[in-house]
Order: structure tokens, then sequence, then C-alpha cells
């Protein structure tokens, strides 16, 4: 275990549907990120947070909206996805700050399918 | 803007052979150099890191890399490969000369060990 637990392991949901993934980190990290791994292409930085506050955003469609009520929690709620849209979603937490080198630690992923 | 380079999208190697992992990067500023490995359906694990100092970096499960800014690469490699070591594996780099700038990934290269 890294410390970043990720739920729900799978989702499946329709193109209609409203669900969100949830990201929880236990390493006292200052800041979180989503990413989007999709077959045969480099992983994709969607959102970032450092203390709370979103940093970036990597022209990520509106249907994906990231929510960050404290340093511990990332939420990625989803509405209206495309089948393109399947992939496997990372969860990722980092310690920043000055004289910070730390490295992220991953969660394991929700693999989501959208039919 | 910082970009990874894995010119092989896959490597295979006879176990207790050495094995490299080739990664080559392009930042403005300092690098901070990262592997990682994913096994499947599982989220990225850390292995090791450059962020100063000695050119050659020792990691988990026995892997190292070593550092050549003038050839800016960071190759992975390992003396004796396992079964085991079989898996996706991804390079990284950060640019601490532009704060705190989230990692950028490569796309990847699977390792296939056989035996």
């Amino acid at each position: 275990e890294t410390g970043v637990t990720q739920t729900p392991r799978h989702l499946v949901m329709g193109m209609t549907n409203k669900k969100s993934l949830k990201c929880e980190q236990h390493l006292g990290h200052n800041a979180m990120y989503w990413y989007k791994q999709s077959a045969k292409k480099p992983l994709e930085l969607m959102f970032v947070y450092n203390f709370k506050e979103q940093t970036e955003n990597n022209s990520v469609p509106s249907r994906f909206s990231p929510e960050c009520p404290n340093s511990s929690h990332l939420f990625l709620h989803l509405h209206t996805l495309q089948p393109e849209d399947s992939a496997l979603y990372l969860c990722a937490s980092s310690q920043e700050g000055t004289g910070m080198n730390t490295e992220a630690f991953f969660g394991q992923g929700t693999r989501l399918t959208v039919v | 803007a910082q970009s990874v380079a894995q010119p092989e999208d896959q490597v295979n190697v006879a176990e207790g052979n050495p094995l490299t992992v080739k990664c080559t990067y392009s930042v403005s500023g300092n690098p901070y150099l990262f592997w990682y490995v994913q096994y499947p359906n599982r989220g990225l694990q850390f292995l090791l890191k450059y962020i100063t100092g000695d050119n050659l970096v020792k990691g988990s499960y026995g892997f190292e890399a070593e550092f050549n800014k003038s050839q800016t690469s960071f190759h992975l490699k390992k003396p004796s490969a396992l079964v085991s070591d079989s898996a996706l594996y991804f390079c990284a780099v950060r640019d601490y000369s532009s704060g705190n700038t989230p990692l950028v990934f490569g796309k990847g290269t699977r390792l296939s060990v056989i035996a």
C-alpha cells in the first residue's frame, strides 16, 4: 500500500449517469493530482491541487469536475461522459514546498468504462 | 516545456541477462528524474529518483539508473533480470527551475522477461 486509496476500483457507467471517484491520502501531503491513463498513450495530467487550491487544469472537458475539500481528499465528479473517456484514472499525492523534492505516490486507480 | 521520451514500446530480455530501459528528457532548467513501475491493474509504484549528487542512483528491487547530463538521458538498468520484473515502466521528469511543476511522464515501456 502506498498510502493513497482510491474508490471504487472499477466503475461502469452510462453516458447519462453522474458518478464520483474518490481519493484519500494518509501521507500528510499538501498536493494531489488526477491523471488519466489510456491504452498506448502517455499519462495525462488532468488536475493539480496545491494546498487545496486548483493550480492546474490541462484543458480537461467540463464533464470532469474536480473537488478538493481538504488536503487529504480529492474527488472527480463525472457527468455525461463519452465512451472515449473510458480509462484508468489515477490519483497521486506529493509534498510540495521550497526545497521539497519528493516523488508522487499513486493510488491503485479506478478503471472506468463508459457504455 | 518539459518532456520525456521512451523510444521503445517493448523490451524483451532473457531471465538472468542485464536489462536496460531507455529514457531521454527535455527541460529548460534543472531536471529531477524518476522511474516508476506499473503491474497489471495497479497504480504506479516508485522505483528511484535523481535529484542531485551521484549520477548513478540505486533504487528498489535491484534497479539503478544513470543520469547523463550531456546526453539528457536517465536509462534504467538491472544487472540480472527476473521474470517478476515484467511490467510497464515509466520515466518522469520535473523541472524545478520553474517552480514546483507536476511530473511529466513518458508513454511507458513494457518489459518482458522470458524464463
